[in-house]
C-alpha cells in the first residue's frame, strides 16, 4: 500500500530553533508539494518540485524557509530560525503529473508548535 | 489572491440531511475540479472530481454539480452521516498547464449531528 510518509508527526520547539521536516513521496511520483495548513489560511502551497528540481517556491518566506529534494525518496522543509507564527500543520503531497494526471496524495502531516 | 473561493467556512447538518458546499473560480483555464476530504489528524484525500464537459457527477451519496457559465461548482452530500464529519476542500486545475498544481479553496468544516 503506497503512501506518503512524513517525520516527525509532532514537533514542539522554542522560538529561534531550527526545524527540519522530512517527507518520503510515493515511489514513481514525479512531483512533490509542501503545504501549510492553518485555521485562518486553509491550505497554503509553500513550494513544489518536479523530478527533484524546484518548480515554484513563491509561497514560502524565503528568509527563514528552505525546501530541498536531495534524492527521489526524500524531500525536506527547513525553518531557521523558527517563530511562533510558524505553528501549523505541514503537509507533504506527491503526484504523478503526466498526461493530465493530477491527483495529489497527502502524507499525515507534521504538527509544528513553536513556543 | 485566492483563486478558488469556498463557502461556507463551517456547516452543521443533522443526520440524514443534505450538506451543500459551494465554490467559485475566475480563471477560465481551469478544466478539472476535484474535492478533497480531510479527517482530523489525517491529510486530505481525493473524494470525487468533475470535468467541465458534464454538469453533474455522482458517486454514491456524493454529487458534484457544475455550472460552467457561472464558474461555480458545488458538492452535495445526500443522507449525511456522522462519519462524513470532516473538512472538505474544493480545488481547481488547469490540465493544459505544465505546472501541475492544484488551487485549493479554504475548506469547509462539516459536522453531522447524530
Amino acid at each position: 500500500d503506497a503512501r506518503v510518509t512524513q517525520t516527525p508527526r509532532d514537533k514542539v520547539t522554542e522560538m529561534g530553533q531550527e526545524v527540519t521536516m522530512r517527507c518520503q513521496p510515493i515511489l514513481g511520483h514525479n512531483t512533490v508539494f509542501w503545504y501549510r495548513q492553518t485555521m485562518m489560511q486553509g491550505l497554503e502551497l509553500l513550494a513544489y518540485f518536479r523530478n527533484r528540481a524546484p518548480l515554484d517556491d513563491s509561497g514560502m518566506p524565503k528568509d527563514r524557509f528552505s525546501a530541498e529534494m536531495p534524492d527521489a525518496t526524500l524531500a525536506t522543509l527547513k525553518i531557521q530560525p523558527s517563530e511562533p507564527r510558524d505553528s501549523a500543520v505541514y503537509f507533504c503531497a506527491s503526484g504523478l503529473v503526466a498526461g493530465g494526471g493530477n491527483e495529489q496524495f497527502f502524507g499525515p502531516g507534521t504538527r509544528l508548535t513553536v513556543l | 489572491q485566492q483563486q478558488v473561493k469556498q463557502s461556507p467556512q463551517s456547516l452543521i447538518v443533522q443526520k440524514g440531511g443534505i450538506s451543500i458546499i459551494n465554490c467559485a473560480y475566475e480563471n477560465t483555464a481551469f478544466d478539472y475540479f476535484p474535492w478533497y476530504q480531510q479527517f482530523p489528524g489525517k491529510g486530505p484525500a481525493l473524494l470525487i472530481a468533475i470535468r467541465p464537459d458534464v454538469s453533474e457527477k455522482k458517486e454514491g451519496r456524493f454529487t458534484i454539480s457544475f455550472n460552467k457559465s457561472a464558474k461555480q461548482f458545488s458538492l452535495h452530500i445526500m443522507d449525511s452521516q456522522p462519519g462524513d464529519s470532516a473538512t472538505y476542500f474544493c480545488a481547481a486545475y488547469d490540465r493544459g498547464s505544465t505546472l501541475g498544481r492544484l488551487y485549493f479553496g479554504r475548506g469547509t468544516q462539516l459536522t453531522v449531528w447524530p
